[in-house]
């Protein structure tokens, strides 16, 4: 089962900043989190991951909090074609590695 | 960038066929995935390779099989097709086992 939970739907206007939130309350220490993306008819895209700190990278900010119990991801300028299902994933110990388990994730809508 | 790319876009078999979905990633990662996405049900992880030659079964890996001859692709095999497999089928890679994935654009199967 998925280790994390967020809203099924969120609005945003265009231009405007996009924040997701997802709680992982059971997070372990040293366990990341990672964000995806998934535009209609197409597969998941990688976003961000972080652990402790707070990331940047071209396409979103990470917001973690300090006890790791909950994150943020931060689109900062949205544009129509963000309008997506994001995915928060917090991977679990699995056969010889992790296993990377999507939920049912936040479909973001942005509006003109 | 890291390009996962999926045989065929979209597929219609017969019950009963044996069906072939091809994986290649042209950036030597090490790991690859298998998934089908189905509505209501999420991302579900069917088989996975952390190395050529090797597999381990995902979540539901019943009618389904694997081959890994070459680190760069990795191939789904539904032995006999049948109309529950219909389904997006995807495909991702990592460079690691805690890196993100890069996922193919998917493919549509129909058995009809």
């Amino acid at each position: 089962d998925a280790k994390t939970t967020q809203p099924p739907s969120m609005d945003c206007a265009e231009g405007r900043a996009a924040n997701l939130p997802c709680n992982h309350s059971t997070i372990s220490g040293n366990e990341y989190v990672y964000w995806y993306r998934q535009i209609h008819s197409q597969g998941p895209q990688y976003i961000i991951h972080g652990l402790k700190n707070n990331e940047t990278n071209e396409m979103a900010s990470l917001i973690i909090t300090e006890d790791r119990k909950s994150s943020t991801l931060i689109l900062p300028h949205a544009t129509l074609r963000d309008t997506a299902v994001y995915y928060c994933i917090v991977r679990v110990p699995y056969t010889g590695g992790f296993k990377t388990i999507f939920g049912a994730g936040t479909r973001l809508f942005v509006k003109a | 960038d890291v390009k996962v790319t999926q045989s065929s876009r979209y597929l219609v078999k017969r019950t009963g066929e044996k069906v072939f979905l091809e994986c290649v990633q042209d950036m030597d990662h090490e790991n690859m995935f298998w998934y089908r996405q189905d509505p209501g049900l999420g991302l579900r992880l069917i088989y996975f390779s952390y190395d050529v030659k090797m597999k381990e079964k995902g979540d539901i890996p019943e009618g389904y099989s694997v081959s890994r001859e070459k680190k760069e692709r990795f191939s789904l095999i539904l032995e006999s097709a049948s109309t529950n497999q219909t389904s997006m089928y995807l495909c991702a890679s990592s460079e690691t086992k805690s890196g993100g994935y890069t996922f193919g654009s998917g493919t549509r199967l129909t058995v009809v």
